[in-house]
Formats: C-alpha cells, sequence, structure tokens
C-alpha cells in the first residue's frame, strides 16, 4: 500500500521558536495532502488541505500565518508552527490520498511537538 | 456543518463481537470510513462505505444506511491487539478526500 513519511516524529522547542514537520509520500504522487490535529484522547482536526503548486486552504479557526503550509512538490507538504507556544503543544498528522478511489487516507506516522 | 456521534468507549472480552456505531450529519455524503489508532500511533484505515450494506474485511465488517445517516464497525473475535481508538468519518460536502472524523471510540478488550 501507500506509505506517507512524517518527519520528525518528535520534536521539543522552546516558546518562541518555529518548527518544521516534513510530510512525504514515498511510493506515489500526492497532489493534494492534509493536516490534522490531535490533542490527547480527542479527534483529529483537519487544519488545513495543501495543494501541489498552490496555497493552502485553511479551516476556519486556524490562523494561515502561524501554521505556514508549503506543498512545493508532487511528494513532499511541510508545516511549520511558528512562533510556538505551549497551547500549540500536540499531535500533528499529515495524510494523502490513495489512488484507489476508495476514499483511503494514508496517514504519517505523525509528530509529536511539545513546546516548553 | 458536519457532526458524527459514536460511544466514547467499549469494552468487551477476547473472541467477543463489539459493534460500533456512528450517526452523521453532513451537508453532503461522500461514503463513511473507518479507521484504527493505537495510542501513539498514527490512524490506519480499516473501511470505506459509499453504498448501503455491509462491506465484510476478515474480522472486521462495516455497515451503511444513508436513509438513516447511520453506520457501524462490527468486530469478531476479539483480540487483545484490537485495543484502540476507533474512529467514523465522513467526506464532506466539498471533496471525498476531505474527512471529518468521529470523537473516536476507546475500545478495551479485557483478556
Amino acid at each position: 500500500g501507500a506509505v506517507v513519511s512524517q518527519h520528525p516524529s518528535r520534536v521539543i522547542c522552546k516558546s518562541g521558536t518555529s518548527v518544521k514537520i516534513e510530510c512525504r509520500s514515498l511510493d506515489f504522487q500526492a497532489t493534494t495532502m492534509f493536516w490534522y490535529r490531535q490533542f490527547p484522547k480527542q479527534s483529529l482536526m483537519l487544519m488545513a488541505t495543501s495543494n501541489e503548486g498552490s496555497k493552502a486552504t485553511y479551516e476556519q479557526g486556524v490562523e494561515k500565518d502561524k501554521f505556514l503550509i508549503n506543498h512545493a512538490s508532487l511528494t513532499l507538504s511541510t508545516l511549520t508552527v511558528t512562533s510556538a507556544h505551549p497551547e500549540d503543544s500536540s499531535f500533528y498528522i499529515c495524510s494523502a490520498l490513495g489512488t484507489g478511489g476508495t476514499g483511503e487516507l494514508f496517514f504519517g506516522e505523525g509528530s509529536r511537538l511539545t513546546v516548553l | 456543518g458536519q457532526s458524527l456521534e459514536q460511544p466514547s468507549e467499549v469494552t468487551a472480552v477476547e473472541g467477543a463481537i463489539v459493534q460500533i456505531n456512528c450517526t452523521y450529519q453532513t451537508s453532503g455524503f461522500y461514503g463513511l470510513s473507518w479507521y484504527q489508532q493505537h495510542d501513539g500511533g498514527a490512524p490506519t484505515f480499516l473501511s470505506y462505505n459509499a453504498l448501503d450494506g455491509l462491506e465484510e474485511t476478515g474480522r472486521f465488517s462495516s455497515f451503511l444506511s444513508r436513509s438513516d445517516s447511520y453506520g457501524y464497525l462490527l468486530l469478531q473475535e476479539l483480540q487483545m491487539k484490537d485495543s484502540a481508538s476507533y474512529f467514523c468519518a465522513v467526506g464532506d460536502s466539498g471533496s471525498a478526500r476531505q474527512l471529518t472524523f468521529g470523537s473516536g471510540t476507546q475500545l478495551t478488550v479485557l483478556p
């Protein structure tokens, strides 16, 4: 099956710094990737839809200037959390659509961000 | 908007059968999916129903009734490794790919 790789899996940073998370589709091209955020014991909340070669589409309530998304190629999307604060600590997960037409999303392994 | 409801917790013993229900309200509908997530891990795809009826994949089956805005995931011959969170998700009015997830059901399988 399709493989989506996410890096780093864990990151700890100081408040005020920026953190970049990469999401790669390893064996297929993904024109669209999705970024989710998940707090402990809660559901996945869609943050934004990342489109290759164009601007990302952000969900209501998600600050586009704080969560910068770049989808520079068909296999790579990046999420940069700028000026991170402790409340940004969360599990960030990317996903890409499989090619089978079943609506199956393939998820990356997730990145756990802890802001001190 | 979209909303999905599923039970927060379910407990069962090894070898038993468990049904996790999901009701949804969406402005559009492009299929009901089910995902499994173990603690600390990423969600993994289990099943997808675009049409009414039952889809069977090994020990897992998923059912959809579009007229009732209802579906369920059926897990048979439960194993300890099935302990995880299970999320239903619907493709919304914009795209089958853009999913809205339910709040998740924590399944605990006891020996």
